[in-house]
Parts: C-alpha cells; structure tokens; sequence
C-alpha cells in the first residue's frame, strides 16, 4: 500500500481567495488523481494529475478554477482558485499504480470551508 | 463507462453478517469489482476486490455470480466500528475511478 499525506488537513478561507492542497505519497506512482466530496455525498473526479503535462479534468472542471500541477512521481498540488461557499468540500488525492493491486489508495483529504 | 447502484442505507444490529449488494449491468469484460469503506472525515479504504466466483480475506468477502452483473459484500458479524459509508466500483485499472452513491451501514448495538 501507499502512505499518502495531504497538506492543510483542514482550513477556513475567505471567498475570493485562492488554496494550494498538496498530496505527497511515500513511493512512486503511475498516476494520481483529486476528488471533491461535497458534505454528506459521493466522491466526484477532478482530474488527473499528469507528470510532466497539463491534467485531465472531468466534465464540469475546468484548469483556471482547478489547476493542477504534478512535478514529479510522488508530489502534486491542487489549487481552488477564486473560492466560494460552494466550494466548501473535502478535496481528496489518491494514488494507482507502480506495484499497486488493481486498485486506488487515498489520502486523508483536506476538509475545506469557505466563508 | 460501468454504472453501479446500490441502497442508500442499511442497518444491522452488531454480531449479524451483512450483505450489500451492487448492481453493475454494464460491466464489461475486463473490469475489476471493487469495494471501499469510508468512515467520516477519512478517505476511503479499499476492502476487497474481485473479477468472478468468490474472493475473500480477513475483512470481508465478495460473491460474484456468473454473469456478474451484480456483487454482494459480506461482512461477518459486524462491530460498531464497521459503521461507514460502502462504495462499489466496477472497471479496470486506471478506468476505477467513479463512486456511485454508496450505501451507509450503520451498527446497532
């Protein structure tokens, strides 16, 4: 398995400012991959985060709200830019690949509130 | 791309076995089952995964029929603690990525 750490675990931010989420991961990764989880409901696809070339964003997300940045294997950042209270979510990274079973590995998500 | 339902809730008083089941009719050839567990305020976990027949270990176990359009996830005498939200995932690889609705299981003491 993974270890994966999210950075801020939490925060509590004006609306119009912009958060930098970063994922770090214990070992390399074929892939990686930002999730929202709005309260009390399902995980949603952001994007992939792509080493080395832009991400690849899900219908309904687009680069100059979320860009995204993944510099090498085990590293990546999300960033919500120009936030609003509907951006109020868990924002979640995880990992496949490079050894992995068939499946993904989680971090512990960024608890997001906006004001 | 393989859609999955599932109930919304189900309850269960502690020490019963609990069976969910998920719904994939659009499953296709090369796709994985796979089933996570998420407590609040955590990401999800992954449980158990499966193609075809039955596959355990010591969390859990999953029954795949032969034409596997739906699954089920056995959880044997269930504590306070399996109390979560279940998510069923149908696909392969890097295609694994989209979580249906859920079902939230909560424990009974």
């Amino acid at each position: 398995s993974a270890v994966i750490s999210q950075k801020p675990s939490r925060d509590i931010c004006q609306r119009g400012t912009s958060l930098t989420i970063q994922c770090q991961v214990d070992s390399q990764v074929t892939m990686m991959f930002w999730y929202r989880q709005q309260p009390g409901q399902s995980l949603t696809l952001i994007a992939t985060a792509n080493q080395g070339s832009e991400a690849t964003y899900e219908s309904g997300f687009v680069i100059d709200k979320f860009p995204i940045s993944r510099p090498n294997l085990t590293f990546s950042t999300l960033t919500v830019s120009n936030m609003s209270p509907e951006d109020s979510s868990i924002y979640l990274c995880s990992v496949w690949g490079r050894g992995f079973q068939e499946t993904q590995y989680f971090g512990p998500g960024t608890r997001l509130l906006v004001l | 791309l393989a859609k999955t339902t599932q109930p919304i809730s189900m309850d269960s008083y502690e020490g019963q076995e609990v069976n969910i089941t998920c719904s994939h009719n659009n499953i296709a050839t090369n796709d994985y089952i796979t089933w996570y567990q998420q407590f609040p305020s955590q990401g999800p976990r992954f449980i158990i995964q499966g193609y075809k027949t039955k596959v355990t270990n010591e969390v859990a176990s999953l029954f795949i029929p032969a034409d596997r359009k739906s699954s089920t996830l056995s959880l044997p005498r269930v504590s306070l603690s399996d109390t979560a939200v279940y998510y069923c995932l149908v696909g392969v690889g890097a295609n694994n990525l989209f979580f249906g609705t859920g079902t939230r299981l909560t424990v009974i003491p």
